[in-house]
């Protein structure tokens, strides 16, 4: 099946401080990606709609100066967290969709944010 | 706005079992209907997609869907321990542009 990865895997930061999330379709291209959160014991939230060469489109509620998203190419999307903050805090995940396949989605393995 | 509702469980069933898992939704423009399988700390990991109503068999596990019932379910026969992790239903409007929604999941577990 198509294969997504991610980079880091889990970063610590200080509060204040931009982190960068990567999410790499290592098999396929990828026309969109999506970004999605999830705190714990709670369930993935659309953040984010990546689109390659486009603006990302962002769900209700989700600050796009804050989640920069950035979609250079068919196989990778950035995500950084601007002034991040404790409460930023949580577990990202990226998914792609097979541009020739199905609306299938395949996830990244995710990125552990911690804040201090 | 589009919701996904999922019983959190615990759901406890004893090795061999079948196990029995179920979802309901609020949109009926709904199109693509889909379970994840989700490990503690893991990202979720694709189990079955379904379309058109009726039954979508693949393995241990069988798909459901009633559009008409806004319904969807999943089926694992032959319960493993291995099985044990919280599963997601999730839906789309249909279309490689239309991110998906959650529900919270249920947590199964699969008592040797």
């Amino acid at each position: 099946g198509a294969v997504v990865s991610q980079h880091p895997s889990w970063v610590i930061c200080k509060s204040g401080t931009s982190v960068k999330i990567e999410c790499r379709s290592l098999d396929f291209q990828a026309t969109t990606m999506f970004w999605y959160r999830q705190f714990p014991k709670q369930s993935l939230m659309l953040m984010a709609t990546s689109n390659e060469g486009s603006k990302a489109t962002y769900e209700q509620g989700v600050e796009k100066d804050k989640f920069l998203i950035n979609h250079a190419s068919l196989t990778l999307s950035t995500l950084t967290v601007t002034s991040a903050h404790p409460e930023d805090s949580s577990f990202y995940i990226c998914s792609a969709g097979d541009s020739l396949s199905t609306d299938t989605q395949y996830f990244g393995p995710g990125t552990r944010l911690t804040v201090l | 706005q589009k919701e996904v509702e999922q019983n959190s469980g615990p759901l406890s069933v004893p090795e061999g079992a079948i196990a029995s898992l179920n979802c309901t939704y609020s949109d009926r423009g709904s199109q693509s209907f889909f379970w994840y399988r989700q490990y503690s700390g893991k990202s979720p990991e694709l189990i079955m997609f379904i379309y058109s109503n009726g039954d979508k068999e693949d393995g241990r596990f069988t798909a459901q869907l009633n559009k008409a019932s806004q319904y969807v379910s999943l089926l694992i026969r032959d319960s493993q321990p291995s099985d044990s992790a919280t599963y997601l239903c999730a839906v789309n409007g249909g279309g490689g542009a239309d991110g998906l929604t959650f529900g919270k999941g249920t947590h199964l577990i699969i008592q040797p």
